[in-house]
Formats: structure tokens, C-alpha cells, sequence
């Protein structure tokens, strides 16, 4: 079955410290990740994607995320966090061949302590 | 270039009543699709437009819910008649797809309140 598993539901990391968000998918054809952010009162904007190439994948607003096919995670990275990151972060998987439905997480949301 | 629009933005009803959801996908999308998210839960898929035919609906959870895409262009989720359990915010995005991947553009979502 295709899923993704998102496994903290809540996380609180401290203004200026670093952060991991975890993110687990399973998925039969070949994967299209995805994180999206949403702030509170927006919709959802695109962090970041990977399909392929080079693992380690770079996007908006300093963050970044790891494509580790052998634990089948894709976890989101910053190493410094700011006020402005506090929203809910979800993982996401799709096909890259075809336009079809994308499957996402239950999210995680992250409050940053002053 | 526009995003991907909805309105309204929120919109709070009775149960038993109707209302009627409104997207407008980026110009040249031939993709348009809707996901739900209720309180505390996943976002969930709900149908994929592809130009004015359903692709896959499979995501719709009862025939109270009626999404149409005349033409093509925009497309509206009409929910006939509203149960409490109808509430959250509901997404549609629009993708290009073909060879150029399946990345969709999410739109700001209606927040949906059935009383």
C-alpha cells in the first residue's frame, strides 16, 4: 500500500538550534517526494522535491532534505531554525511518470521556543 | 503568473445546507485536483480533473459530494446537503504533468465549518 509516515506529530526546537523532521514513505513505483509547509492561516507551499540525482536535495528557506532509498525516509533538514519556520510540515509522495494523486503524511507541527 | 485560486476563502454553513467550492488553476493546467483535510488529519486526494473529464475519483467520500470542471477551466466541489463531518479545509492544485513531472501547485484552500 502506498503511504506516507510522519511520525512526530508535534516538535518544539528552540529559535537558533537545529531540526530534523522525519518523514518514512512507501511507494511502489519509483517515488516523487515532496515537503510542503503551511502557515498558519495559508495554503501550502512547496518546500522542496526530489525524483532523482544527487540525494541530498536543497529548497526555499533554508531547508533541505536526504533521499535514503534503503530506509525508504526523506527526512527535512535546517540547521538553524527561526521564529518564522513555526507552521506544520508535510511529507509527500507522488509519480514522477504520470499525473496522478499525491499521498501525503498526517504532518508535524513545529513550534520554536524563544 | 496567477497561482492557483479558490474561493471562498472560508465559508461556515448548516447542516443540510449546500455550498459550492471554486477553483481556478494555473492557465495551461490541464490537471486540476481536490484534496480534503479534516481537523487534526492527513490531507487526503479526493478526484483529479484531467481537462474537463474525471481521471480518477476514487477519493470522493459519498455522492453528497459533486465536483464538476465545465470546459475545462475552473472547476467547483459542490457538497449536497453538508453534514458536520464535511467540515475542514479543502485544497484543489493544478500540475502541468505529461513528461514534465507530476508537480502540483496547491491553491490557499477554503476552510469549510458545517454547524
Amino acid at each position: 500500500a502506498q503511504s506516507v509516515t510522519q511520525p512526530d506529530i508535534h516538535i518544539t526546537v528552540s529559535e537558533g538550534a537545529s531540526l530534523e523532521l522525519r518523514c518514512n514513505y512507501s511507494y511502489g513505483a519509483t517515488p516523487y517526494l515532496f515537503w510542503y509547509v503551511q502557515s498558519p492561516g495559508q495554503g501550502l507551499q512547496l518546500l522542496l522535491k526530489y525524483f532523482s540525482g544527487d540525494t541530498l536535495v536543497q529548497g526555499i528557506k533554508g531547508f533541505e532534505a536526504e533521499f535514503k532509498r534503503s530506509q525508504s525516509s526523506f527526512n527535512l533538514r535546517k540547521p538553524s531554525v527561526h521564529w518564522s519556520d513555526a507552521a506544520e510540515y508535510f511529507c509527500a509522495v507522488g509519480a514522477w511518470s504520470s499525473a496522478s494523486k499525491i499521498i501525503f503524511g498526517s504532518g508535524t507541527r513545529l513550534s520554536i521556543r524563544p | 503568473e496567477a497561482g492557483v485560486t479558490q474561493f471562498p476563502s472560508h465559508s461556515v454553513i448548516e447542516k443540510g445546507q449546500t455550498v459550492t467550492l471554486r477553483c481556478d488553476p494555473i492557465s495551461g493546467h490541464d490537471n486540476l485536483y481536490w484534496y480534503r483535510r479534516v481537523m487534526g488529519k492527513e490531507i487526503k486526494f479526493l478526484l483529479h480533473f484531467v481537462k474537463e473529464s474525471k481521471q480518477d475519483e476514487s477519493g470522493m467520500p459519498n455522492n453528497r459530494f459533486l465536483a464538476e470542471r465545465t470546459g475545462g477551466t475552473y472547476s467547483t466541489l459542490k457538497v449536497q446537503p453538508a453534514e458536520l463531518e464535511d467540515s475542514g479545509v479543502y485544497f484543489c492544485a493544478s500540475s502541468q504533468g505529461g513528461t514534465g513531472g507530476n508537480e502540483q501547485f496547491f491553491g490557499p484552500g477554503t476552510r469549510l465549518t458545517v454547524l
